[in-house]
């Protein structure tokens, strides 16, 4: 059985500060990596994707991908308020099936 | 404004009683899936389709079937509905298979 794990959490961060998220994944043939934000009661969101080893960043987000050690992190700097949701992470094999990790609950204190 | 439509939202029914969630997408995508989402396990795929009259089981698929008669459309359908199968469902489009999904809005299905 292809799996994501990610701790559930709930993370507490201080406004400011710098949230680190992780996933880690058994399929070492994933191909592409995802990060959903999912508000409560409301549908996942992209945030971010990476394809290839190493950081990818967008504004305030970065993605780590490391495919040796089968992990993939989301950082979010000057966390705030507005960034506490669940955090979703999800894989791609290769094939048609996108995996999604039970997701990690953020929440950044004011 | 491009978008993943799903109806009902909310829909409260009893068991045995056929059903079924529709989903529309206009951005083209050829590939569509369908989720639920239970408390502590996460998003998990039912069915997915790459393209029209072309369809696949995901990892949950029993007690769910889907068709797929237009590129745009992807119904899900619970023929005998029961209460295992009270979740929230998530449709999702993708312009490829490995590219972001968009999501619907969601519905929050209760069989009794």
């Amino acid at each position: 059985q292809k799996e994501v794990e990610q701790n559930s959490g709930p993370l507490s961060v201080p406004e400011g500060a710098i949230a680190s998220l992780n996933c880690t994944y058994s399929d070492r043939g994933s191909q592409s990596f995802f990060w959903y934000r999912q508000y409560s009661g409301k549908s996942p969101e992209l945030i971010m994707f990476i394809y290839s080893n190493g950081d990818k960043e967008d504004g305030r987000f970065t993605a780590q991908l490391n495919k040796a050690s089968q992990y993939v992190s989301l950082l979010i700097r000057d966390s705030q308020p507005s960034d506490s949701a669940t955090y979703l992470c999800a894989v791609n094999t290769g094939g048609f099936k996108t995996i999604f990790g039970a997701g990690t609950r953020l929440f950044v204190k004011a | 404004e491009a978008q993943v439509t799903q109806n009902p939202r909310y829909l409260i029914t009893v068991t045995g009683k056929k059903l079924t969630v529709t989903c529309s997408q206009n951005m083209n995508h050829e590939y569509m899936s369908w989720y639920r989402q239970d408390p502590g396990l996460g998003l998990r795929q039912i069915y997915y389709s790459m393209n029209v009259e072309v369809t696949d089981k995901g990892d949950v698929p029993e007690g769910y079937k889907v068709s797929r008669k237009e590129k745009r459309n992807f119904p899900l359908i619970l023929e005998s509905p029961s209460p295992n199968q009270t979740s929230l469902y998530f449709c999702a489009s993708s312009l490829e298979r490995q590219s972001e999904a968009f999501f619907g809005q969601g519905t929050r299905l209760t069989v009794v």
